[in-house]
Parts: structure tokens; C-alpha cells; sequence
């Protein structure tokens, strides 16, 4: 079974920082990844599918790429209301980078 | 506006049983995979089950195999999970999801979630 890593665990970071998530399988595999933004309390929100395409109503600043092991999430410029756990997904979800504020 | 609303959750021993809802509403029910994911109190998501629009296509987290069963009702527009044999750490918050259309696994909108606890 394909596992999901996800480095760093614990990001700490300025508003208007940019910020680099990345994702890794086990094993290289033909499947795309999905993003994920969790706030405590609430329900997950997609932020990008498909490896790269941004979920509809998602800013900008939001982008993934990657493929085959290795996928990453970036936030160009960090907004207050990006402080938040993601998850990145392939059927499985990898366990998580806590993103806190500096 | 697309909805999604569980309900069915509670508290029940271990090896019992409970059978889980999604009410949904606001899209074509039938022309999107669900899914139901978990998520244990401080941890992370945990993706459960996944069943094509048709009903057809069912898959399944080796962790619940056996145990759990996913359905859905196209009629009523409802989503399920049949959950037997509960073990302990099968407490946690139970979400249901939509699928983005054309895929399984990428889930777009969520419901609040149920919460399900196996205590004695």
C-alpha cells in the first residue's frame, strides 16, 4: 500500500512569507494529489486537485505541483487566514504540516 | 447550495454496531462518488470508504474491511456507512464528502460530521 509523507510536520511563519508544503509517496505512482486546509473545528476544504488544478473560489496565492513521489503545496505570500493544518491526499491523506504563526 | 448533513453517531460499546447517515441536497446525487472520512480527537484525516454514483464501485480502508459497509440510496439522496464489529479506535468524528465530478477521491464539499465514540 502506498503511504504519504508530508515535511515539514510543523511550519512556523510571517504573514507575506512564502511557504513550501511538500508531499511524498512510497511509491511512484500514475495518480494525481490533492490539497487540503483544516482549521480546528472545522471540516476540511479542498484547495487543489488533480495535482495542480486550484478548487474553484480558492485564492491565488495557492499552487501545487509535482508528481510521481513528489508533490508540493505552496502559499506565495502567507495570509493571516492561512494558519492551518493541510493535508495532502491520494486516496489515503498524509498526516499533516501544522502551519502557526512567528 | 450543495449540503451535506450526517447524523447516526453516538456512543456504543465495543463489537457493537451503528449505521451512519448523509442527507444530501442542492446537486445530481447520483453523478457523484461519496466518500466517508474520520478523523480521531488531535489526529489526522483518515479516508474510510469510497462508492462510485451507481452505487457499483465500493472501496474500502483495510482498517474497516469487513467491518464496515458504504451505501447509497439514489432515490432519497442519501449516503450511509453500516458500521459493525466497532472497536475502540474506531472513535472519531465521521465526515461524508463529495466527490469533484469525474473523480473518486478529491472531495469538495463536507459535511459537519458525526461524531461516533466505542466506549464500555
Amino acid at each position: 500500500d502506498i503511504q504519504l509523507t508530508q515535511s515539514p510536520s510543523f511550519l512556523s511563519a510571517s504573514v507575506g512569507d512564502r511557504v513550501t508544503i511538500t508531499c511524498r509517496a512510497s511509491q511512484a505512482t500514475s495518480s494525481f494529489l490533492a490539497w487540503y486546509q483544516q482549521k480546528p473545528g472545522k471540516a476540511p476544504k479542498l484547495l487543489i486537485y488533480a495535482t495542480s488544478t486550484l478548487h474553484s473560489g480558492v485564492p491565488s496565492r495557492f499552487s501545487g505541483s509535482g508528481s510521481g513521489t513528489e508533490f508540493t503545496l505552496t502559499i506565495s505570500s502567507l495570509q493571516p487566514e492561512d494558519f492551518a493544518t493541510y493535508y495532502c491526499q491520494q486516496q489515503i491523506f498524509g498526516p499533516g504540516t501544522k502551519v502557526d504563526i512567528k | 447550495e450543495v449540503q451535506l448533513l450526517e447524523s447516526g453517531g453516538g456512543l456504543v460499546q465495543p463489537g457493537g454496531s451503528l449505521r451512519l447517515s448523509c442527507a444530501t441536497s442542492g446537486f445530481t446525487f447520483d453523478t457523484f462518488a461519496m466518500s466517508w472520512v474520520r478523523q480521531a480527537p488531535g489526529k489526522g484525516l483518515d479516508w474510510v470508504s469510497s462508492i462510485s454514483g451507481g452505487g457499483g464501485n465500493r472501496y474500502y480502508a483495510d482498517s474497516v474491511r469487513g467491518r464496515f459497509t458504504i451505501s447509497r440510496d439514489n432515490s432519497k439522496n442519501t449516503l450511509y456507512l453500516q458500521m459493525n464489529s466497532l472497536r475502540a479506535d474506531d472513535t472519531a468524528i465521521y465526515y461524508c464528502a463529495k466527490a469533484v465530478r469525474g473523480y473518486y477521491y478529491y472531495m469538495d464539499v463536507w459535511g459537519t460530521g458525526t461524531t461516533v465514540t466505542v466506549s464500555s
